[in-house]
């Protein structure tokens, strides 16, 4: 069965330093979401792409979040510099053009020290 | 804007207890309303959806029933078991939106045998 794969899973780092996530949905899915989940709360959207063009990135933060989709495939989500506020678990998903299920990947949980 | 409000947790079960997992919404028009699960260490999964009023949505024993009037998707399952031990979501997608989803803050279930 067709997953949404993310690396890595896990990740530490300082403060200040920047971190990388990538992502690669399940083949033929247009849309890519990356969400935000921090611990004891649900998942929040941070940026939706369709094929390589971003639909909405409202509440990325773009001062230190970046997002890109160059090829229409998989994602990368970027942050530079990472602060003490941004561990969380990084949730990235995707679905068809025209459907509403999102399929979800594992997820990559971030600790910042 | 959006909004999804669950019952809090956790809610500790025996086996073969009756589940109920309250979930009110707010959206204008007419939105979609799933039911993710999320176990231990995994990412998201859809467990049901319904997409108009009184729809109801099914699956591996629970269920929920889209009631317009009360603004509400309440989950439940006549029987739950161990293995059903997971945190729930509800969760709706706005009515031509896209597929956004805007999430509650999960319900943790602790099922003992």
């Amino acid at each position: 069965e067709a997953e949404v794969a993310q690396s890595p899973r896990y990740k530490i780092t300082e403060k200040s330093q920047a971190v990388a996530f990538w992502c690669d949905p399940i083949s033929g899915h247009a849309t890519l979401y990356w969400y935000r989940q921090i611990l004891g709360q649900g998942p929040e959207l941070l940026v939706q792409f369709q094929d390589e063009s971003v639909v909405d990135d409202s509440q990325l933060p773009k001062d230190r979040f970046s997002a890109e989709r160059l090829k229409g495939v998989d994602s990368t989500l970027k942050i530079q510099p990472a602060e003490l506020g941004d561990s969380a678990m990084y949730l990235c998903a995707s679905s068809t053009t025209f459907g509403d299920e999102q399929f979800f990947g594992p997820g990559t949980r971030l600790t910042v020290l | 804007g959006d909004s999804v409000t669950q019952m809090e947790g956790p809610v500790t079960l025996s086996e073969e207890a009756f589940l109920t997992i309250n979930c009110t919404y707010t959206a204008t028009g007419y939105p979609s309303l799933f039911w993710y699960v999320q176990y231990p260490g995994e990412g998201l999964q859809l467990l049901l959806k319904a997409t108009k009023a009184d729809d109801k949505g099914s699956n591996k024993g629970f269920e929920a029933t889209y009631r317009k009037e009360t603004t509400s998707f309440h989950l439940e399952k006549g029987s739950v078991q161990v293995s059903d031990s997971a945190v729930y979501f509800c969760a709706l997608s706005p009515n031509n939106a896209g597929n956004m989803l805007t999430f509650g803050g999960g319900t943790r279930l602790m099922v003992k045998p």
